[in-house]
């Protein structure tokens, strides 16, 4: 079956441009990370969407970076007035969540898309 | 202190020897537990799961998980150097009542010498 898709795969763009990244989840999954990576560095979490609750911004590095995702599917990652340290790849993973109790979900195993890679010059 | 750690390495195993990747974690109330590869330029990909204290092994790979100790460890028997990768240790966190999201730890490079 079809995978998490992102667009563009490849973004360069011009130091104070705005940038919209896209992700398409695997059908039915209701979870969706957003995360940055750096070259040789680890995954730097961004934001996470669950559903309808609100979205845990706790990771975005500034308030030039906001996301959204329409209809509990697509997301949108927007940064605005790009700086050169923006430029990364930016992935985006969903998930499946698994309610094991009536107070508690679990989350379930990430599938990451290919990931965006912007050059901000 | 890191909500996930794990040694950066990088980690260099011979050919057909065990590798051992190793993973704590602070989150006592932490359920779930995931090792995922990541091969330079790709993006992860899911190995293995755990969710409950012991061992489970699947093909080449054993994950190992104490609770008690907030310990997690991936080992890797009859290494070829194709399992040369970053490997990343995810646990889940607590992030509010009842909702739990993944925290990646920074990853360990092993490199298997032929």
């Amino acid at each position: 079956g079809a995978g998490v898709s992102q667009s563009p795969s490849n973004k360069v763009t011009e130091k104070g441009k705005d940038v919209e990244l896209r992700c398409d989840p695997i059908s039915g999954h209701t979870a969706l990370y957003w995360y940055r990576q750096s070259l040789g560095q680890g995954l730097e979490f961004l934001i996470y969407f669950q559903g309808n609750s609100a979205p845990d911004k706790s990771g975005l590095p500034s308030d030039r970076f906001s996301a959204e995702r329409t209809g509990g599917s697509v997301s949108t990652l927007t940064i605005q007035r790009t700086q050169q340290e923006d430029s990364a790849v930016y992935l985006c993973a969903s998930s499946l969540f698994l309610r094991q109790t009536v107070q508690r979900v679990q989350p379930y195993e990430q599938y990451f898309g290919p990931g965006t890679r912007l050059t901000v010059t | 202190q890191k909500e996930v750690e794990q040694n950066s390495g990088p980690l260099s195993v011979p050919e057909g020897a065990i590798a051992s990747l190793n993973c704590t974690y602070s989150d006592r109330g932490s359920q779930s537990f995931f090792w995922y590869r990541q091969y330079s330029g790709k993006s992860p990909e899911l190995i293995m799961f755990i969710y409950s204290n012991g061992d489970k092994e699947d093909g080449r790979f054993t994950a190992q998980l104490n609770k008690a100790s907030q310990y997690v460890s991936l080992l890797i028997r009859d290494s070829q150097p194709s399992d040369s990768a970053t490997y990343l240790c995810a646990v889940s966190v607590l992030v509010n009542f009842g909702n739990e999201k993944l925290t990646f730890g920074t990853g360990t490079r092993l490199t298997i010498i032929p």
